[in-house]
């Protein structure tokens, strides 16, 4: 298995645009996490899906951001207008349970820099 | 407010040394424990986890300790090898199936050598 894959592994835009995040987790995972890391917070869960579906996103910061799983290969986390403070690097996980028996599988991250 | 602290941002240890790494949390709810760790430009990987009817776990060179009483875990490794200079996440997570793990913010361990 490839593991979890994200894309692109850098991303850096200009303040104001859209930014799509893109994971693509384990097969057979049921759970698929978006984190995201800073210095200030480290590493903070923003949403999680079950079976494609959001159980959780009270750790989504603002209305900017959304997240969607289409199907159980694919997610996409979206910053709409993305601002400076948005700079951090996004993970994405996958797990076969939701709590921490088996542990996750994380992505290599995407490092986002808004200018 | 965290419920997972980690209040050493760094330590440093000379290779062929014990590292210890220590972590609180708050929460008596918490029933699973992991540690992760974490290179640069990699995403976490998992390490090793211990459930909170235990109060220890090993693997290889990598045990855990967990302390009910005291909210406290700490992770040992022995001997240290330079190659597990990383940052190590602490990390928790409750009982059912919707509980989400909650991570600590990090410890930098450099092994000299």
């Amino acid at each position: 298995d490839a593991g979890v894959i994200q894309s692109p592994r850098h991303e850096v835009t200009e303040m104001g645009q859209e930014v799509t995040l893109r994971c693509k987790p384990i097969s057979g995972h049921d759970y698929l996490f978006w984190y995201r890391q800073t210095m200030m917070r480290g590493l903070e869960l923003l949403i999680y899906f079950n079976n494609n579906v959001p159980i959780d996103d009270s750790g989504m910061p603002e209305d900017r951001f959304s997240a969607k799983m289409p199907n159980a290969s694919f997610s996409t986390l979206k910053i709409q207008p993305s601002e400076p403070r948005d700079s951090a690097v996004y993970f994405c996980a996958s797990s076969k349970t939701s709590g921490g028996r088996y542990g996750y599988t994380f992505g290599s991250g995407t490092r986002l820099t808004v200018v | 407010d965290q419920q997972v602290k980690q209040n050493s941002p760094s330590l440093s240890v000379q290779e062929g040394r014990i590292s210890i790494l220590n972590c609180d949390y708050t929460n008596s709810m918490f029933d699973y424990f992991l540690w992760y760790k974490k290179y640069p430009a990699e995403g976490p990987t998992f390490l090793i986890s211990i459930s909170s009817i235990k109060d220890k776990n090993e693997d290889g060179r990598f045990t855990v300790f967990l302390n009910k009483s005291a909210k406290h875990l700490s992770l040992h490794i022995v001997p240290s090898q330079p190659g597990d200079s990383a940052v190590y996440f602490c990390a928790a997570s409750g009982k059912t199936s919707y509980d989400k793990v909650i991570f600590g913010p990090g410890t930098s361990l450099s092994v000299i050598p």
